[in-house]
């Protein structure tokens, strides 16, 4: 069975400073996705990005991108500039690609404090 | 694009009755909605998978009698808790997906207090 692994419970960033959160997994699958979701104190889950792992180069959006390393299985996430509005639960979500019913395992999660 | 409505956004109700939780797509088919319950600062817990059409998938520790779900249209799936207690308080979310590429979307969740 596949696991998502999120080691650090909450994490801190000066405004304007670069963070980076921590996300690995396990898995026997090749293909596969690899979402990175927000969550802020409205609860709403907002996609931030996602990888596709076929694809070798890393995905990026914006001020946001990942470092994923297939053959360590990890997939972490770097948020450059922070911003106030960054301040979230940020949840890793890994979904095979086989299996067929595209469900998602999720991370416990890592809050991340902007500090001002 | 892919926006993910979800109904009411918090209810608050005596024990022993019955709540119903819509989740609609907006500008998107969703083939596939998915059911999660969210425990204060925890993860999203998975309760089913609803393909429109079919009987919903439970997760393993779900009571199917107990969370009704439908999904009768390509565009609604709606949650029923029935003779809720004050245990099944908590935050429920709902999400959909579209085609077999396409993240999931998420509703803005609905919180249910039972008294």
């Amino acid at each position: 069975a596949q696991t998502v692994t999120q080691s650090q419970p909450e994490m801190s960033v000066q405004e304007a400073e670069t963070v980076t959160l921590s996300c690995t997994y396990d898995t026997s699958e090749s293909d596969y996705y690899l979402f990175w979701y927000k969550q802020p104190p409205s609860r709403q889950m907002i996609l931030v990005i996602r990888q596709e792992a076929y694809k070798q180069q890393n995905a990026t959006e914006n001020r946001f991108s990942v470092n994923f390393q297939k053959a360590a299985k990890s997939f972490s996430l770097k948020i450059s500039d922070s911003q106030l509005g960054d301040a979230a639960m940020y949840f890793c979500a890994y979904r095979s690609s086989t299996s067929g019913t595209y469900k998602y395992i999720f991370g416990t999660g890592t809050r991340l404090k902007v500090l001002a | 694009g892919a926006v993910v409505s979800q109904h009411p956004s918090w209810v608050i109700c005596k024990s022993g009755t019955s709540v119903k939780i819509e989740c609609r797509s907006l500008d998107f088919q969703a083939t596939t909605m998915f059911w999660y319950r969210q425990f204060p600062k925890q993860s999203l817990m998975l309760m089913a998978t609803s393909n429109e059409g079919s009987k919903a998938t439970y997760e393993q520790g779900v009571e199917k009698d107990k969370f009704l779900i439908n999904h009768a249209s390509l565009t609604l799936s709606t949650l029923t808790v029935t003779s809720a207690h004050p245990e099944d308080s908590s935050f429920y979310i709902c999400s959909a997906r579209g085609g077999h590429h396409q993240p999931q979307h998420f509703g803005d969740g609905t919180r249910l207090s039972i008294l």
